[in-house]
């Protein structure tokens, strides 16, 4: 079964420089989360799209922005790189649906900021 | 504003025994509860979810259990294995939306 899938799954940038995250959620899927995680932290929500439109913001810098396109895939996009932006983002995808509420979650992109 | 906490933070087993990890969340008007497995560096697994009008889920020898009114739940993992090292996430789903609160995780070592 496809899963979501997210690209690149590492990247290495240097500070001040940007970033952008890719996120392809799974076929039918119409909601799509980011999640950042730091080293030795739990994910933090970041910001999460319904049916293309932004639908929930958590604590995402105002150095970041996100978009989900007309084919349902999401991107982050990350500006002014600082070293404390090094984390494991994930993005996840799900169904809006009543009674289910599952989120499935992509391997994660790796961003080490130097 | 809710809070997941697990306890303990770390927990290192001998082979085949049974252990049980905690987690307890501050708001009880929850959605749902996940728990997740995550290897180092990796992503996450989701192991088992429980709706809010559940009790308990198996999975194998996974269990989950919750009780929401007293904001907590617990993850049962029958004959422990070396391959069960990992860190275990436990995450609620606060309704409205379906955004996750983590829990810090418990990271989980079972020797040979």
């Amino acid at each position: 079964a496809a899963g979501v899938i997210q690209s690149p799954r590492h990247l290495i940038k240097e500070k001040r420089e940007t970033a952008t995250l890719k996120c392809y959620p799974i076929p039918r899927h119409d909601t799509v989360y980011w999640y950042q995680q730091g080293p030795g932290q739990d994910p933090q929500f970041l910001i999460s799209f319904y049916e293309k439109m932004q639908s929930d913001k958590g604590s995402i810098p105002d150095r970041f922005s996100a978009q989900q396109f007309s084919d349902y895939h999401s991107e982050l996009n990350m500006s002014s790189l600082e070293l404390g932006d090094s984390a494991l983002y994930f993005c996840a995808s799900g169904i809006r649906t009543s009674g289910a509420n599952v989120l499935t979650f992509g391997a994660g992109s790796r961003l080490t900021v130097l | 504003k809710q809070e997941v906490t697990q306890i303990p933070a770390a927990l290192s087993v001998p082979e085949g025994e049974n252990l049980v990890l905690n987690c307890s969340f501050t708001d009880s008007a929850i959605y749902n509860l996940q728990w997740f497995r995550q290897d180092p560096g990796k992503g996450l697994t989701s192991l088992l979810l429980i709706q809010s009008s559940q009790r308990e889920q198996t999975s194998g020898r996974l269990n989950a259990s919750l009780d929401k009114s007293s904001g907590r739940s617990t993850l049962y993992i029958a004959a422990s294995q070396p391959g069960d090292s990992a860190t275990y996430l436990c995450a609620v789903n606060q309704g409205g939306s379906e955004k996750l609160v983590f829990g810090k995780g418990t990271k989980l070592t079972v020797n040979p």
